[in-house]
C-alpha cells in the first residue's frame, strides 16, 4: 500500500525557517518524481515544488523561488522541503504528492495527509 | 495560464453533476481531476482527461472538447459531496483550477 507521511509542520514566526519531511513507503521511491503542494486555510491547492526521481531537475513555483528548497534521499525513501524567510502568506497545509516515473513529476497520483505550517508572530 | 472552474455546483442525490474546467492550454494538455473531502487529502479520480484509475467508480467520467474539460458524476451520491480540482502540468509549472464545491442534497 502506497503511503506518504508528512511531518515537521508547526508554528513559526515571520522570517523564520522550517524543514518538512515526507516518509514514503509501499512503492519504489527512487523511481518516482515527487512534489510539494500546499493549501492555505479555506483556499484551493497551490503547487510549490517538484523534483525528478534522481534529483537532477528541480522546479519551483515563483511564489517560493529562492526561499524554499526541495530535496530527497532515495536511500531513506524521504522527501524534504526546507522553507526559509517564511511569511504569513506561507501558512498552509503542505502535502507531499507522488508524481510519475523519473521526470514525469506532473503526473500526480497519490497524496499524503499533509502537515500544517502556521506563520504568525 | 489559468484553469477556470465554477465555484459551486449543486445537485440532488441520483442526479448527474457536471463540473467544467476551462483554459486555453487545455487544447494541448491533459487534465487530471482530484476529489477532496473535508479534512482529507486529495484523491485522483480522472487522468488524461477521460481515464479512471483502477478502483474508481464508473459514475465518475471525464470528457474534453476544445478549451473545456468536464467531470461528470452520474447518479451523484451524498458521499460525493466534496471539492473537486482540475489540474494540468504546463511548461514546468503545475496548475490547479480554483476548485468546485459539489453539494449533493
Amino acid at each position: 500500500e502506497v503511503q506518504l507521511v508528512e511531518s515537521g509542520g508547526g508554528l513559526v514566526k515571520p522570517g523564520g525557517s522550517l524543514r518538512l519531511s515526507c516518509a514514503a513507503s509501499g512503492f519504489t521511491f527512487s523511481h518516482y518524481s515527487m512534489n510539494w503542494v500546499r493549501q492555505a486555510p479555506g483556499k484551493g491547492l497551490e503547487w510549490v515544488s517538484s523534483m525528478t526521481s534522481n534529483s537532477d531537475y528541480v522546479y519551483d513555483a515563483d511564489s517560493v523561488k529562492g526561499r524554499f528548497t526541495i530535496s530527497r534521499d532515495n536511500a531513506k525513501n524521504s522527501l524534504f522541503l526546507q522553507m526559509d524567510s517564511l511569511s504569513v502568506e506561507d501558512t498552509a497545509v503542505y502535502y507531499c504528492a507522488r508524481g510519475g516515473n523519473n521526470s514525469r513529476y506532473g503526473e500526480i497520483d497519490f497524496w499524503g495527509r499533509g502537515t500544517l505550517v502556521t506563520v504568525s508572530s | 495560464y489559468e484553469l477556470t472552474q465554477p465555484s459551486s455546483v449543486s445537485v440532488s442525490p441520483g442526479q448527474t453533476a457536471r463540473i467544467t474546467c476551462s483554459g486555453d492550454v487545455l487544447t494541448r494538455k491533459y487534465v487530471r481531476w482530484f476529489q477532496q473531502r473535508p479534512g482529507q487529502a486529495p484523491v485522483l479520480i480522472i487522468y488524461k482527461d477521460t481515464e479512471r484509475p483502477s478502483g474508481m467508480p464508473e459514475r465518475f467520467s471525464g470528457s474534453s472538447s476544445g478549451t473545456t474539460v468536464t467531470l461528470t458524476i452520474s447518479g451523484a451520491q451524498v458521499q460525493d459531496e466534496a471539492d473537486y480540482y482540475c489540474y494540468a502540468a504546463v511548461d514546468n509549472n503545475l496548475l490547479f483550477g480554483g476548485g468546485t464545491k459539489l453539494t449533493v442534497l
